[in-house]
């Protein structure tokens, strides 16, 4: 079964609204979860690394005041997607990393998110 | 130089087929290093971990180069349901190559 829920899923939202997802793992306690995005036909890219208690890690270009995260327990990341345009429509996939060594990364099943 | 970076793709080849995958890596203390799969408009999947002495799991073939800082996956007897998308990933990045396509064709 699945070790990392995500949801929503799917959201379709008007321009302006503020989308928050939420990323858990189910069988581990992550102190670090990771977000990514993906944009059709292109690769998974690491937007931040959230850290549980600290404040997250953000790659270059991702602006942190416009994808908010927040990791307050060991199992639950969330992603705020603040006042969202169309060009922020894009799957949005967290993972959450096994802490057992040499373990694997797993991931949520994704949020597919369109900005009207 | 990008922290992982993949052949670029795609590739097309006939049912049957053995086609490999390489990926190189930057960072040469990484230590962990993993193939996914990913089908369109889907999240990843775990194909198979990659161990330093190389390692099988029924077509597939994982193998890992310490000195020329790469990993490659290996399909034999390729079927049409192998038709996808192959990321690799180096657990101490975190990052992604940015995939290889496959579509198996009859």
């Amino acid at each position: 079964g699945a070790v990392v829920s995500q949801h929503p899923s799917w959201v379709i939202c008007k321009s302006g609204t503020s989308v928050k997802i939420e990323c858990r793992s189910l069988d581990f306690q992550a102190t670090t979860m990771f977000w990514y995005r993906q944009f059709p036909k292109q690769s998974l890219m690491l937007m931040a690394t959230s850290n549980e208690g600290s404040k997250a890690t953000y790659e270059q270009g991702v602006e942190k005041d416009k994808f908010l995260i927040n990791h307050a327990s060991l199992t639950l990341s969330t992603l705020t997607v603040t006042s969202a345009h169309p060009e922020d429509s894009s799957f949005y996939i967290c993972s959450a990393r096994d802490p057992g060594l040499g373990q694997p990364q797993h991931f949520g099943d994704g949020t597919r998110l369109s900005i009207l | 130089r990008k922290e992982v970076e993949q052949d670029p793709g795609p590739f097309n080849v006939p049912e049957g087929a053995t086609v490999a995958f390489n990926c190189t890596y930057s960072n040469s203390a990484s230590q962990s290093f993993f193939w996914y799969r990913q089908d369109c408009r889907k999240e990843p999947k775990l194909l198979m971990s990659v161990y330093s002495s190389g390692n099988e799991d029924g077509r597939f073939t994982a193998q890992l180069n310490r000195a020329s800082q790469y990993i490659s996956l290996l399909i034999r007897d390729s079927k049409l349901s192998d038709s996808a998308t192959y990321l690799c990933v180096v657990r101490d990045d975190m990052r992604f190559g940015a995939g290889t396509r496959l579509t198996v064709k009859p």
